[in-house]
């Protein structure tokens, strides 16, 4: 089958850095996204990992190991603008062709 | 470059009515998303199109939910008869070539539904 886990909830100071994690069970995983989405807003694209390693962008790095199925999401000098639902998905290889599946999201609480 | 563009934004109905949305993705996009999204949780797939066909749609109920896209561009969706469970945010996404380097998805500004 296929399951993605992330924390439900996060909450960091401004400023501060802060890693939302991540972990997936698919039977054709062909890559893994990191969307950003702001309440009552569409999701936008933040990153894309295919291979394994850490890739930056910014104050925001992903991370992928996937012979252990995990990724991370690093925030760094968090803003309050960076409060948001950070959601995990997973690009997977079907019969049919790609698929992507989300995960249920991390909803981060910057305070001051 | 316009976005996905997504209408009505919003739309309240009772349970039994129908409803249909629109979509129209980003020009060149070969690859059309719908997703359902209930609070508090991740975008669901319920269909995907490449061009004018259909990828994947097996979360799709198709006792209520049917989609097409026309002329592999604009889509729509319709749900008929609606239950109360189907109050949601509907997204719809496209991309440039999945199968390719460019995956990324955009995200059109969703209609909310409200079924009571």
């Amino acid at each position: 089958g296929q399951n993605i886990d992330q924390p439900t909830e996060m909450t960091a100071t401004e400023g501060a850095i802060v890693q939302i994690n991540c972990t997936y069970q698919t039977s054709g995983f062909n890559g893994l996204f990191w969307y950003q989405q702001h309440a009552g807003e569409a999701p936008t694209f933040l990153s894309y990992n295919v291979l394994d390693g850490l890739e930056e962008k910014g104050r925001f790095s992903s991370f992928l190991s996937r012979s252990k199925g995990y990724s991370y999401l690093l925030l760094k000098e968090l803003q309050m603008k960076d409060s948001a639902s950070y959601l995990c998905a997973v690009r997977d290889r079907g019969t049919g062709g790609f698929k992507t599946i989300f995960g249920a999201g991390t909803r981060l609480f910057v305070k001051a | 470059e316009a976005g996905v563009a997504q209408s009505p934004r919003y739309k309240i109905i009772e349970k039994r009515q129908s409803v249909a949305f629109w979509c129209n993705p980003i020009s060149g996009h070969a690859t059309l998303y719908w997703y359902q999204q209930i609070l508090g949780q991740g975008p669901k797939l319920l269909i995907q199109f490449q061009n004018n066909g259909v990828v994947d749609d097996s979360q799709l109920p198709k006792d209520r939910f049917s989609a097409e896209r026309l002329k592999g561009v604009d889509s729509t969706l319709k749900i008929q008869p609606a239950k109360l469970e189907d109050s949601a945010v509907y997204l719809c996404a496209s991309s440039l070539d999945p199968s390719g380097r460019y995956v990324e998805q955009f995200f059109g500004p969703g209609t909310r539904l409200t079924v009571l």
